[in-house]
């Protein structure tokens, strides 16, 4: 089986552009979650999306959002784009109401100048 | 409050087993015990989890004490490859949110 794919591995953007980022959770999987870690803050949560719909959400600005499609795939977009926002995005994908495993994938290294 | 304890770095002889401790004191009774790991700049990878009772899959052992208050991960024969950052979690199964704390190094050697 297929693991969690995202895309693109590595982006390097400006401040004030806007940046989408990609997954496609493991096969049958309908819950999709993002993280951003950092090195001075360690993983933290953004927002989990089940069937199409944002479930869960963590404490971040506006300028993060995201959305899932109806095969499970999810993107976020980071709008706006902050030096402090240069960080390892990963996803990560479970089961219907499982949290027991959370399956991630490579993660996008975004960096902004 | 950190909920778990574990050592900051450990070695390991390549073909040995890894033991790695984790301190659980004010694990709930509905918490499990999670464990993670996250090799150099990739994303974190699932290892084991478990309640009360000791578990084993293809990639490790939980074994978790009777007073649950703490367990250790085995790596039966630890490579190269599994040199990595090693996350002791607890949490409750309907907890969404994952948060790893500063974990365990673990340096497979040679």
């Amino acid at each position: 089986k297929a693991g969690v794919t995202q895309t693109p591995r590595y982006l390097i953007k400006t401040r004030g552009q806007q940046v989408t980022l990609s997954c496609s959770p493991i096969s049958g999987h309908r819950s999709v979650s993002w993280y951003q870690q950092t090195p001075g803050q360690g993983l933290q949560f953004l927002f989990e999306y089940f069937s199409e719909t944002q479930r869960n959400k963590g404490n971040f600005p506006g300028r993060f959002s995201g959305r899932q499609f109806s095969n499970s795939r999810s993107e976020m977009n980071v709008s706006t784009l902050e030096l402090g926002d240069s960080a390892l995005y990963l996803c990560a994908s479970s089961l219907d109401n499982s949290y027991n495993e959370q399956f991630f994938g490579p993660g996008t290294r975004l960096t902004v100048l | 409050d950190a909920k778990t304890t574990q050592p900051t770095s450990m070695d390991c002889a390549e073909g040995r087993a890894a033991n790695l401790p984790c301190n659980h004191s004010t694990i709930s009774g509905n918490e499990y015990v999670y464990w993670y790991r996250q090799i150099h700049s990739q994303g974190p990878q699932y290892i084991i989890h478990g309640l009360k009772n000791n578990e084993t899959n293809e990639m490790a052992s939980l074994i978790i004490t009777e007073d649950r208050k703490s367990s250790t991960l085995i790596l039966p024969h630890a490579t190269l490859r599994d040199t990595a950052v090693y996350y002791c979690i607890v949490k409750s199964s309907n907890d969404y949110k994952l948060s790893f704390g500063a974990g365990t190094t673990v340096t497979v050697r040679a």
